[in-house]
């Protein structure tokens, strides 16, 4: 079935580091990928967005591309900051229902 | 623009009680879902609502679990009775459209449920 994987946590990094969280995908048809971020006592909110192959969402700093032939929207970030320590979740969008990732949880230290 | 509205934020309740959990979603729109999440786990869809008809009830546990949607806009979600694995957060999320393509949820603060 429709599933999405993403690695586990959770990530410590010093401040300014580069981030990457993994997320490969199993589906069929052609989804579309989206990030979300959680902070703490929070609902989710979208990060950013791909909805076909070779499409990189944006936002913030943070980056992802539609890969189709590795299964992969993998999250990254230049430079991360404290304020970006929250939980990550990847999730796709089969044109009926949602299947989200279990989250990674990324600390970013001073 | 107001988010989404959930309430309440927390309830603690005993086994065997009933909870009920509301949901007002952003206005105009017209999909409504509501998720379970547990400790360490990503959100998983509970039922999704397309104005005010259930099109997708698949995951809910209709023994113990209901929702409803009268007027196509707030919902209910009722739990009864209660056992000590639904404590969890239930999370509402709404979308401005159906269908395939881009397709955005925006996600309320959720209400966390803890059955002692």
């Amino acid at each position: 079935g429709d599933s999405v994987t993403q690695m586990e946590g959770p990530v410590t990094l010093s401040e300014e580091a580069f981030l990457t969280i993994n997320c490969t995908y199993t589906a069929t048809g052609y989804p579309s990928l989206f990030w979300y971020v959680q902070y703490p006592g929070e609902g989710l909110q979208l990060l950013l967005k791909a909805t076909k192959a070779d499409d990189k969402g944006s936002n913030k700093g943070f980056e992802a591309t539609y890969r189709k032939e590795t299964t992969s929207f993998h999250l990254e970030k230049g430079s991360v900051q404290v304020s970006d320590s929250a939980v990550y979740f990847c999730a796709l969008f089969t044109g009926n229902q949602f299947y989200f990732g279990t989250g990674t949880s990324l600390t970013v230290i001073p | 623009e107001a988010g989404v509205v959930q309430s309440p934020r927390y309830k603690i309740i005993e086994k065997k009680q009933p909870v009920a959990f509301w949901c007002n979603p952003i206005s105009g729109h017209n999909t409504l879902y509501w998720y379970l999440q547990n400790l360490g786990q990503g959100p998983e869809l509970l039922i999704r609502y397309e104005n005010e008809e259930a099109v997708d009830d698949s995951q809910l546990p209709k023994d113990r679990f209901s929702a409803e949607r009268l007027k196509g806009v707030d919902s209910t979600l009722k739990i009864q009775p209660a056992e000590l694995g639904d404590s969890a957060v239930y999370l509402c999320a709404s979308s401005p459209k159906s269908g395939s393509g881009s397709y955005e949820q925006y996600f309320g603060p959720g209400t966390r449920l803890t059955v002692t």
